[in-house]
């Protein structure tokens, strides 16, 4: 089954405490992102990557850190988490191509920063 | 700054009434994104226009492209209560890079 999977998919950390958000796609897609969920802010994205060591910063990039060792994988890294990145978590991939732009969503991650 | 604007955000009606939600952007892009999101679950992405007068309907749902007005719109024709969901509108700002801006999302439910 095509999928983008997430873990964890709930997450209670305390301030400063390093975490990672891994995902995977199983879809050979060359691009994959990263959002970020807010209540009245809709989606809003952290950092995307074109293609294995592509990366480059979204919207709201500060704060976290990405790499893109292997195509299926693009975690999400959190050096020193702070109560402003609690969040509902996506990550998305897409094929690479102008004409094949459905991007497929993950389940999500709950976070939350104490 | 780019903006993605939606309207309304919120919208509750009766089921088999028709309604639009209107998706405005600030930025030239000919490629926009519909996705509904229903409560507690992921997206799910609807509807890919890739130019200027695209249409795409799927069932009850058709969205349309105006590149030139920076406008999409996003038409309910005689709701049932599975319609109801949360639905997005995304631009991407960089003409087939994987930067996108999203909208922040119309809320609707519709009514028994």
């Amino acid at each position: 089954e095509a999928q983008v999977t997430q873990n964890p998919r709930y997450l209670i950390t305390v301030t400063g405490k390093k975490l990672t958000v891994t995902c995977s796609q199983n879809m050979n897609h060359e691009y994959m992102s990263w959002y970020r969920q807010d209540p009245g802010l809709g989606l809003r994205q952290i950092y995307y990557s074109m293609n294995v060591e592509v990366t480059d910063k979204g919207d709201v990039p500060e704060g976290y850190k990405v790499s893109r060792k292997e195509k299926r994988n693009f975690p999400l890294i959190l050096e020193s988490p702070s109560p402003n990145q609690t969040s509902l978590y996506f990550c998305a991939s897409r094929a690479g191509g102008l004409f094949t732009d459905t991007q497929y969503f993950g389940p999500g991650t709950r976070l939350t920063v104490l | 700054e780019l903006k993605v604007e939606q309207n309304p955000l919120f919208l509750s009606m009766q089921e088999g009434k028709n309604y639009t939600i209107y998706c405005n952007y600030s930025t030239t892009s000919d490629r926009l994104y519909w996705y509904r999101q229903d409560p507690g679950k992921s997206l799910e992405s609807l509807f890919v226009l890739l130019s200027n007068g695209a249409v795409k309907q799927e069932g009850r749902l058709m969205a349309s492209l105006d590149t030139k007005a920076r406008l999409s719109t996003l038409h309910i024709t005689a709701a049932v209560h599975d319609l109801s969901a949360t639905y997005f509108c995304a631009v991407d700002v960089g003409s087939g890079t994987y930067k996108y801006i999203f909208g922040t999302g119309t809320r609707l439910k519709v009514l028994a």
